[in-house]
This record gives C-alpha cells, sequence and structure tokens, in this order.
C-alpha cells in the first residue's frame, strides 16, 4: 500500500464549479500535513498547510480526519487558473526519529470555460 | 528572505554520461536539502536528503549520488547515467523544524538518449 495515495483524475469541471479531492495516509503517526499545486513543467508550490480543525484559506477549504486517516482539499467557484495538479503531501517518521515529507501522486484539475 | 537555485533548467545527456546537477540555497543557514524525482505522469519520489554538512541518507538505491559540500549547496552526481534515470529533478530546502513546509527550486528536466 502507498503511503499517500490520492485519485489521479482528471477532475473536468466547469468554471464556478466546487470541486474536492481526498487523500489517504498510511502512517498514523503522521503530523503535518499539505496540499501543494503543480502546474505543467513547473515546481509545486505550497497550497496550504492542513491543521486539524480544519482551515480557509478564500476559495480553498483543507480539512483532515485523523481516525480515517484521510485529508481533503475543497474549491469553491472554480477559475480557469484553478487547472494543475494538486499534491497531497504528508510527513513520515523514518527509522531514526527524522521526518520525511511523502508526496501523492496527484490529481489532477482541468476546469473549462 | 530565502530563495532556492537549481540549474541546468534542462538537459539531454547519452546513456553512459556522467551527470552533476547543483542546487543552491540563499537567506537561510543550516537548512534540510532534498533532491526528488519525478516521473511523466508521476508523482515526487524522495531520492535524497541531508540535514547537515556532509550528512546523507539515501531513500533509494541506484546509481545516483548526493553531497553536500558545503551548509546550502546539495549536488546531485552520477558516473553513467541510465535510461531510466530520465525525469524531472528537484531540489528543495526546509527549515528543518519537523512540521517543515517545502520550497522547491524550478527544477531539472533531464532527457536520457
Amino acid at each position: 500500500r502507498k503511503e499517500v495515495e490520492q485519485d489521479p483524475g482528471p477532475f473536468n469541471v466547469p468554471e464556478g464549479a466546487t470541486v474536492a479531492f481526498n487523500c489517504t495516509y498510511s502512517n498514523s503517526a503522521s503530523q503535518s500535513f499539505f496540499w501543494y499545486r503543480q502546474d505543467c513543467r513547473k515546481e509545486p508550490k505550497l497550497l496550504m498547510s492542513v491543521y486539524s480543525s480544519g482551515n480557509e484559506d478564500g476559495r480553498f477549504t483543507a480539512q483532515l480526519n485523523r481516525a480515517s486517516q484521510y485529508i481533503s482539499l475543497l474549491i469553491r467557484d472554480s477559475k480557469l487558473s484553478d487547472s494543475a495538479t494538486y499534491l497531497c503531501v504528508v510527513n513520515s517518521p523514518g527509522m531514526d526519529s527524522s521526518y520525511k515529507l511523502i508526496f501523492g501522486s496527484g490529481t489532477r484539475l482541468l476546469v473549462r470555460p | 528572505s530565502q530563495t532556492i537555485h537549481q540549474w541546468p533548467a534542462t538537459l539531454v545527456q547519452p546513456v553512459g554520461s556522467p551527470l552533476s546537477l547543483e542546487c543552491t540555497v540563499e537567506g537561510t543557514s543550516n537548512p534540510n536539502l532534498y533532491w526528488y524525482r519525478q516521473a511523466a505522469g508521476r508523482g515526487l519520489q524522495l531520492l535524497f536528503y541531508s540535514v547537515g554538512i556532509g550528512q546523507i541518507s539515501s531513500e533509494v538505491p541506484q546509481n545516483l549520488s548526493a553531497s553536500r559540500p558545503q551548509d546550502r549547496q546539495f549536488i546531485l552526481s552520477s558516473k553513467k547515467l541510465l535510461l531510466s534515470d530520465s525525469g524531472f529533478y528537484l531540489c528543495a530546502w526546509s527549515s528543518g523544524t519537523g512540521s517543515e513546509k517545502l520550497f522547491f527550486g524550478s527544477g531539472t528536466q533531464l532527457s536520457v538518449l
């Protein structure tokens, strides 16, 4: 089983739609969670951290469910510029007590006019 | 402010040739440094990470190696490239607090022919 799993999509939605992505993680000891956005042939960029109580940044809402070990990202009022791949990222403890960030393979979003 | 530089942006190399990709970080000290690889349409695979000068942890056994000769310099190398080494290589840094966010360089698209 992969440490971080995402639906690869693509999610094809019209402008103005609301779309949600889910991500599951396997290590219950993980402590930090993030969503990154990656445009084609570009580096990933941090979109938002995910906090236990859930958090919102404009049209974006992130939620964490520790019991079920999943994270979600909700995008409201989709814009054409939201078209990208969204990467779920989870930190995972290593054997030497260090933490490493593990990336999901990403969910591709296409917003059409 | 912190910046990360990675070069070259694109590279075409024949099978069996050597490789050297360089990454430097400015505006911070003692960062955690990372090399990731992303194959076409795939997620990011952690190759190496470093928590300090001369300290390298390898995640995936392969014909690649990494070195950190200075605090803010991270180098990815190979003595003989394989076709399977083609991909998008990304250098990243974090502050190393354990709940760190990653900041990526602009990436190197490597094609091994």
